[in-house]
């Protein structure tokens, strides 16, 4: 069965942190995608990445990373040098042919000053 | 951003009520989606839609029903709401499917008292 872990439910940090939110994830297919979303305090969700199951090169924006792993099942997103405006919650998400996009249950992440 | 609506963004109605929640989009993505988000639980589908009046069930689909009558509207309908029912339901467009990003709407909140 497809399934998305997200074992961390809360993290908190201070400003300027490093912090990584893990995601493993479960599946039988050879082709998928990975997602990451960002839902901040006002509700909307923000997409910010997607990775097919071919590319597993890491992938850096600006302060923020993404390291694929296939022999371990993870798709793991690091902030560097956290901002209070990155508290959200993040989610961790996986699609594959016949099957809707499954929603890992999210990291609640709070950056104090 | 994608241009995606919802309306309303807040109701509040009372068991055994009818309740319409419409989608907007103005990207002509052939794809379209509800969601609903509680605590404990993500984001879980309840019904799609792969083209105008193509629709299908998703994880979570008893007490709802959907129509696309065209290619920009998607209306998610609870037939006669449930307590069980108050929820953040958000709408989410893609282009091409499962191996596609879905981009979602600002949420509605729905309670049913």
């Amino acid at each position: 069965a497809q399934k998305v872990t997200q074992a961390q439910t809360e993290i908190s940090v201070v400003e300027k942190e490093d912090v990584t939110l893990d995601c493993v994830y479960e599946t039988r297919d050879t082709t998928y995608y990975l997602f990451w979303y960002k839902q901040p305090p006002s509700g909307e969700l923000v997409f910010l990445i997607r990775r097919n199951s071919f590319d597993e090169q890491n992938e850096i924006s600006g302060r923020y990373s993404w390291n694929f792993q296939k022999s371990t099942s993870s798709f793991n997103f690091t902030i560097t040098a956290s901002q209070v405006v990155d508290s959200a919650v993040y989610f961790c998400a996986l699609s594959q042919a016949g099957t809707a996009l499954i929603f890992g249950k999210g990291t609640t992440l709070s950056v104090s000053s | 951003d994608a241009g995606i609506t919802q309306s309303p963004r807040h109701k509040v109605t009372e068991t055994g009520t009818p309740v319409t929640l419409r989608c907007h989009q103005t990207e002509n993505h052939r794809y379209m989606y509800w969601y609903r988000q509680d605590p404990g639980h993500g984001l879980r589908l309840i019904h799609y839609s792969y083209g105008v009046k193509d629709t299908d069930k998703g994880e979570v689909s008893d007490g709802y029903s959907v129509s696309r009558s065209k290619t920009e509207d998607f209306l998610l309908t609870l037939e006669s709401a449930t307590s069980s029912q108050t929820s953040v339901y958000f709408c989410a467009i893609s282009g091409l499917g499962w191996a596609d990003t879905q981009y979602f709407g600002p949420g509605t909140r729905l309670t049913v008292l």
